[in-house]
């Protein structure tokens, strides 16, 4: 199994609501990304977790929080979002400890906040 | 001095023509250099990946060209095709801690029949 799997695909949210975006992968991977991608451009990086422990947040503001309950899930909680937060939400995994390099991205979930 | 820069931002080549993206960085704690391919809709895709202490690497059509002492490298898509359109993005990774990826602008290919 290759697959970084996440849900939901698409997601229309209010100003007010309070939402949550899940990744999942069976890989053993023990590094996970967050990624935000507006249109054309490239991937620009939100959270790591590495080994379940969150190892880099690009000043990201507190309406993303993200949460890694366990070595194949990953979570990104969103509560009062503004506009400019819609985009591509993608999630990404990576052995961590050494080669292969590759980070495999999932679909990606394109949020809307109305 | 952690950006990757690419270039052009746009390229149309014909079918069977050859397709070539250049990608430029500064920083030397960069040591892997990955190429993503992205559909429209689908989160990106590795295609191919370099290490600086290797000079070219083919995989298919596709051939990654790595300049060290130019701290520049391309991607050449031989026989191009329909198929082939679509996003190209090089990326750099930064050794230290988490090991992130900083991403170049993407190159948006057209191929036509």
């Amino acid at each position: 199994d290759t697959e970084v799997t996440q849900t939901p695909k698409h997601l229309v949210m209010g100003m007010t609501n309070k939402k949550s975006l899940k990744c999942e992968q069976h890989m053993g991977h023990r590094a996970m990304y967050w990624y935000k991608q507006k249109a054309k451009k490239p991937p620009e990086l939100m959270f790591v977790y590495s080994y379940e422990k969150l190892s880099i947040n690009e000043s990201v503001p507190s309406r993303f929080s993200p949460e890694c309950p366990n070595s194949s899930l990953l979570n990104l909680h969103l509560h009062a979002l503004q506009p400019e937060d819609s985009a591509l939400y993608l999630c990404a995994s990576r052995r961590a400890g050494g080669p292969p390099d590759e980070q495999f991205f999932g679909p990606g979930t394109r949020l809307t906040v109305l | 001095q952690q950006q990757v820069k690419q270039s052009p931002q746009s390229l149309i080549v014909q079918k069977g023509g050859i397709s070539i993206i250049n990608c430029a960085y500064e920083n030397t704690a960069f040591d892997y250099f990955p190429w993503y391919q992205q559909f429209p809709g689908k989160g990106p895709a590795l295609l191919i990946a370099i290490r600086p202490d290797v000079s070219e690497k083919k995989e298919g059509r596709f051939t990654i060209s790595f300049n060290k002492s130019a701290k520049q490298f391309s991607l050449h898509i031989m026989d191009s095709q329909p198929g082939d359109s679509a996003t190209y993005f090089c990326a750099a990774r930064i050794i230290q801690g988490a090991q992130k990826l900083v991403f170049g602008q993407g190159t948006r290919l057209t191929i036509n029949p």
